[in-house]
Formats: C-alpha cells, structure tokens, sequence
C-alpha cells in the first residue's frame, strides 16, 4: 500500500517568513495529493490540492507543487501569519477512500 | 450549524464497555468515513461507505463496526473497548462522482480507561 513520509515533524517561522513543509509517497498509481489544515480543537480541513497531472498550484499565499518523478509533493506558504499556526497534514492516494495521511506538521508562527 | 456534526465530543469509558460515536452531515453527501487520529500518527481510515447499504472496512477496522442508519447519519460502535483505542476520532463526507475533499467533523476525544 501506500506510504506517505512528511517532515518536519515540527517548524517554528517569524512572521512574514515562508514555510516549506515536504511529503513523499512510494505508490506510483497514486495521482491525487490533498494538504489538510488542523486548528487546535477542529477536525482538518482541505486547504490546496494537486492532481499528478499538474505540476504546481497556487492559492494566495499557499502554494503546492509536485514532482511526480521523484515521488515528493511540498507545501509552501508566504508571508506567514499568526493565524497560520496549526498541524498540516499531507496525503497520497487514488481516491478519497485510499488516502494516506502523513503523520503531520506543527507550524509555529511566532508574531 | 457545523454540516458534519459528531457526538459526543468527549467520552470516558471503561476497558470492555461498550461504546457508540454518532456522525450526522447535513451536506447531502453519499460518502461517509470514520477516521482515528493518534499523535504523531496522522489520520487512519477506519470503515467508510459509499451508501446506505455500502460499507467498507478501512486500514484499522479490527475491533469496530459501524452503522449507516441514513444517508446522513454513521455511527461507530466499539463492542468492547480497549485501552489503546483511546485517540481522537473524526467523521467525515465527501461528494460521490467527483472527489476528493473531505469535509471532517470537529471529532470526538475517546478515553478508555
């Protein structure tokens, strides 16, 4: 089955600095790569996707990009923000069902 | 109103209690899953359905069962509860046809005792 490596584990940024968080996965029919957002006390919520037929997206701030040779997808996010502070998880797979969630990511954005 | 909404929020048991976790969505979504959430071990898939009568078991399915009662609602029983299932559980729906997102509920914290 798939499996989904994230790291760091835990990153700490100054505000309006950027946040690279990095994912790699080991299935090569996986084709869709979610980054989910967990504030503290709420379930995760979808924040930027990627299909493997595109290379990198962009959504304001945040930004995904893929790298489908090497098998590894990042999340990049500028001009951090306090309210940016939260666990970011990535995940791998062929559907919504076959999701493999990395163990996540502690973002700190200290003001 | 949160759309996903699960009950309760938070629940302390005992070592071989039986125990139900509720899930209703107001999406009007077909999908429905049941997730685990430990620390430093992201999210796994418990059971999932696809329908009423479509029901799948997850990665981690031993020692759970569900129940889609409606399209809206899903529930996660543990027969008899076990220490190490103490974590963080979440339900979530996504939209049949297209996928992919999720939409999660705010989760349930489980102890067991």
């Amino acid at each position: 089955g798939e499996n989904v490596e994230q790291h760091p584990s835990t990153l700490s940024v100054q505000e309006g600095d950027s946040a690279v968080i990095k994912c790699t996965y080991s299935d090569s029919a996986s084709n869709y790569f979610p980054w989910y957002k967990q504030e503290l006390g709420k379930g995760p919520q979808l924040i930027i996707d990627i299909r493997s037929n595109v290379g990198e997206k962009k959504d304001q701030r945040i930004a995904v990009t893929l790298n489908k040779t090497a098998k590894h997808f990042s999340l990049h996010i500028t001009e951090t923000q306090p309210e940016d502070s939260a666990v970011y998880f990535c995940a791998g797979g062929a559907g919504s069902y076959q999701l493999t969630f990395g163990k996540g990511t502690k973002l700190s954005v200290i003001p | 109103d949160a759309d996903v909404t699960q009950t309760p929020r938070n629940r302390i048991t005992k070592t071989g209690k039986r125990i139900m976790l509720e899930c209703s969505q107001t999406k009007g979504h077909d999908r429905m899953y049941w997730y685990r959430q430990d620390p430093g071990l992201g999210l796994r898939l418990i059971y999932y359905s696809f329908d009423v009568k479509d029901i799948n078991k997850g990665e981690i399915s031993d020692g759970y069962s569900v129940s889609r009662q409606a399209q809206a609602k899903f529930s996660l029983s543990l027969e008899s509860a076990i220490p190490n299932q103490t974590a963080l559980y979440f339900c979530a729906t996504s939209e049949s046809g297209t996928i992919e997102k999720l939409f999660f509920g705010s989760g349930t914290q489980l102890s067991v005792l």
